[in-house]
């Protein structure tokens, strides 16, 4: 089975410094996606970016961007220029090719100091 | 254009009632999910269904849990009967069929079994 794991339960970054939070899964497969999403106070669960493992080049998504190390399963978010709205839990999930069910990690909670 | 549409946004009933939790996916959307979110568990996939068939309930809880999707376009979570440890909050999910689209995400149901 595979499985995500967020080892950071919770991160505080200064606003406007840099942050990055970790991820790494577990799989047998070489054919799979990745993914982050963000869920502020309001709940709402937001896509932030999202990789797809035959791709070598990282994802970036304006502050947002990804380092992806296949290898050895790690999928970590570097966040820049962290803003107060950047403060979320922030999950990792996996998601194998031609399959739906999609793992979410533990969660990650960021917190933005001003 | 509209999000997944969940009803209703809170929910607070007596152990034993009956509960029903709905979602109308993204229009076009050929993939539903319900997820249930807690702090003790974090998020857990409980059923999906791909173009309105059930592919994988193995996430159900038990026998009180049931879902269905009778068209394209809506879908219910029941409960019946509740109990306090199904308080919880529930989120519906859509994406088309294909791996490396995201899962799209409700605002959640907040649910509180007293």
């Amino acid at each position: 089975a595979q499985t995500v794991t967020q080892s950071q339960p919770e991160m505080s970054v200064q606003e406007a410094e840099t942050v990055t939070l970790s991820c790494t899964y577990d799989t047998s497969e070489s054919d799979y996606y990745l993914f982050w999403y963000k869920q502020p106070p309001s709940r709402q669960m937001i896509l932030v970016i999202r990789q797809e493992a035959y791709k070598q080049q990282n994802a970036t998504e304006n502050r947002f961007s990804v380092n992806f190390q296949k290898a050895a399963k790690s999928f970590s978010l570097k966040i820049s220029d962290s803003q107060l709205g950047d403060a979320a839990m922030y999950f990792c999930a996996y998601r194998k090719s031609g399959n739906n069910d999609m793992r979410f990690g533990a969660g990650t909670r960021l917190t933005v100091k001003p | 254009d509209a999000g997944v549409i969940q009803s209703p946004r809170h929910e607070v009933t007596e152990m034993g009632q009956e509960v029903t939790l709905r979602c109308k996916p993204i229009s076009g959307h050929n993939s539903l999910f319900w997820y249930r979110q807690t702090m003790m568990r974090g998020l857990e996939l409980l059923i999906y269904f791909n173009n309105n068939v059930p592919i994988d309930d193995s996430g159900m809880p038990e026998d009180r849990f049931s879902a269905k999707m009778p068209n394209a376009s809506f879908s219910t979570l029941k409960i019946q009967p509740s109990e306090p440890r199904d308080s919880a909050v529930y989120f519906c999910a859509s994406s088309l069929n294909q791996g490396w689209q995201p899962q799209h995400f409700g605002d959640g149901t907040r649910l509180s079994i007293l």
